[in-house]
């Protein structure tokens, strides 16, 4: 596609409940990121893949958050577990690997636990 | 810890006039710096980014300043339309990861 695709757009979930968001990169874009935006803040950098490898996942807040990305490709973000301080909107970045290149963004995924 | 702080918070301008949006940041040992727009409900558009060689970049009606050794940049908008209405990140990249420390934001609503 012509840009980074994140579903769904918006996820309603119950405390306690498992959630799975979807990101699906740029093709050709080796490097994906996850970052965190709540409400009236700016996004908070949540972990990092250059392909299929994790290497950084320093900004992860609890164990509950599971970040995955098998093929090198599509990226999935679980929670578990769901709290309502998890309410916020995931964003989803991708870019090529040379250093110093934007970053693109996706429109996020805003989930509210209830 | 790299810190980034943005002011101000809200600005609201009539129509015509020009802007300046700060951001300031404590380490210095940055990579690059980049100014982004966020639309409500919608991801962030990358509008200028600047190298840390760099002293400033421009775009249209847009011009970023980066002063690395004092920690500050600057978002001038030249003749602000309605259509700029959003909110501005800047945000800061270091060496050694490609992660990006943003600030919270300025938001801009320029009214008709």
């Amino acid at each position: 596609g012509a840009g980074v695709s994140q579903s769904p757009r918006y996820k309603v979930a119950k405390r306690g409940q498992d959630v799975a968001l979807r990101c699906d990169p740029i093709s050709g874009h080796v490097s994906l990121f996850w970052y965190q935006q709540a409400l009236g803040q700016g996004p908070e950098f949540l972990t990092y893949f250059q392909n299929e490898a994790q290497l950084d996942k320093s900004g992860l807040p609890s164990d509950r958050f599971f970040a995955e990305r098998p093929e090198g490709s599509v990226s999935t973000l679980k929670i578990q577990r769901t709290q309502q301080e998890d309410s916020a909107v995931y964003l989803c970045a991708t870019k090529k690997l040379l250093a110093g290149l934007t970053q693109y963004f996706g429109p996020g995924t805003r989930l509210l636990v209830l | 810890k790299q810190e980034v702080t943005q002011i101000p918070a809200a600005l609201s301008v009539p129509e015509g006039e020009n802007l300046v949006l700060n951001c300031s940041f404590t380490d210095s040992a940055i990579y690059n710096l980049q100014w982004f727009r966020q639309d409500p409900g919608k991801g962030l558009t990358s509008l200028l980014l600047i190298q840390s060689s760099q002293r400033e970049q421009t775009s249209g009606r847009l011009n970023a300043s980066l002063d690395k050794s004092s920690g500050r940049s600057t978002l001038y908008i030249a003749a602000s339309q309605p259509g700029d209405s959003a909110t501005y990140l800047c945000a800061v990249k270091s060496y050694n990861t490609d992660k990006l420390i943003f600030g919270t934001g300025t938001r801009l609503q320029v009214f008709p």
